[in-house]
């Protein structure tokens, strides 16, 4: 299953709200995982099942869709929020990873 | 607290072998799957292939089948990932990461991967 992320680079003032979109190739109903990658470190799961925070995950983060169609919001971004996020798909045995979005502070 | 400790950075040279570990700690019972995850640098994450910690039931991903070897030894909650014959296009960093569900014939979700190790930096150059 292919995983397409948009845009793959942004770049937004603090306090911007943040949107971000993941596309897979076929219906992984609400098997879907977002990733925060800040850099120099190793990737953090942010969210499980589309929407649901993983502990101590700020609740600006939010996730929504389903079927083929998500997007990961941050409602008001802050410096330590930049980072690359991944969306992966985990629906059959084929976990895809999107090519990431990587978030910069403008 | 669930961790993975993961082996220090190599540096190797092409065709030369290397293993590599993630070790698992703060979880009681091997049931779990650890998967292992490439990332080439400035690039994003690829994964590699995933084997079941209390029985090394083992799949790879088909860029990577016949070009690595995923291992485990249970009594020791280790999972190690070894190349026979390094390239020096192996140059990236590679992380392992755990999972609780998967399965490996496809007919069922698995689960994200809840928990990363740091990462092992592996370099090959002449």
């Amino acid at each position: 299953i292919q995983m397409t992320q948009s845009p793959s680079s942004l770049s937004a003032s603090v306090g911007d709200r943040v949107t971000i979109s993941c596309r897979a190739g076929q219906d992984v109903s609400n098997y879907l995982a977002w990733y925060q990658q800040k850099p120099g470190k190793a990737p953090k799961l942010l969210i499980s099942f589309t929407s649901n925070l993983q502990s101590g995950v700020p609740s600006r983060f939010s996730g929504s869709g389903s079927g083929t169609d998500f997007t990961l919001t941050i409602s008001s971004l802050q410096p330590e929020d930049v980072a690359t996020y991944y969306c992966q798909n985990y629906d059959s045995a084929l976990l895809a990873f999107g090519g990431g979005t990587k978030v910069e502070i403008k | 607290e669930v961790q993975l400790v993961q082996s220090g950075a190599e540096v190797k040279k092409p065709g030369e072998s290397l293993k590599i570990s993630c070790q698992v700690s703060g979880y009681r019972f091997p049931k779990y799957w650890i998967a292992w995850v490439r990332q080439l640098p400035g690039k994003g994450l690829e994964w590699m292939g995933i084997i079941y910690l209390d029985d090394s039931d083992t799949k790879y991903t088909p860029p990577f089948q016949g070009q690595v070897l995923i291992s485990a030894d249970k009594s020791i909650r280790t999972t190690y990932l070894q190349w026979g014959s390094l390239k020096a296009s192996d140059t990236a960093m590679y992380y392992c990461a755990k999972l609780t569900y998967f399965d490996i014939t496809g007919q069922s979700a698995a689960s994200p991967f809840d928990t990363w190790g740091q990462g092992t930096m592996v370099t090959v150059s002449s």
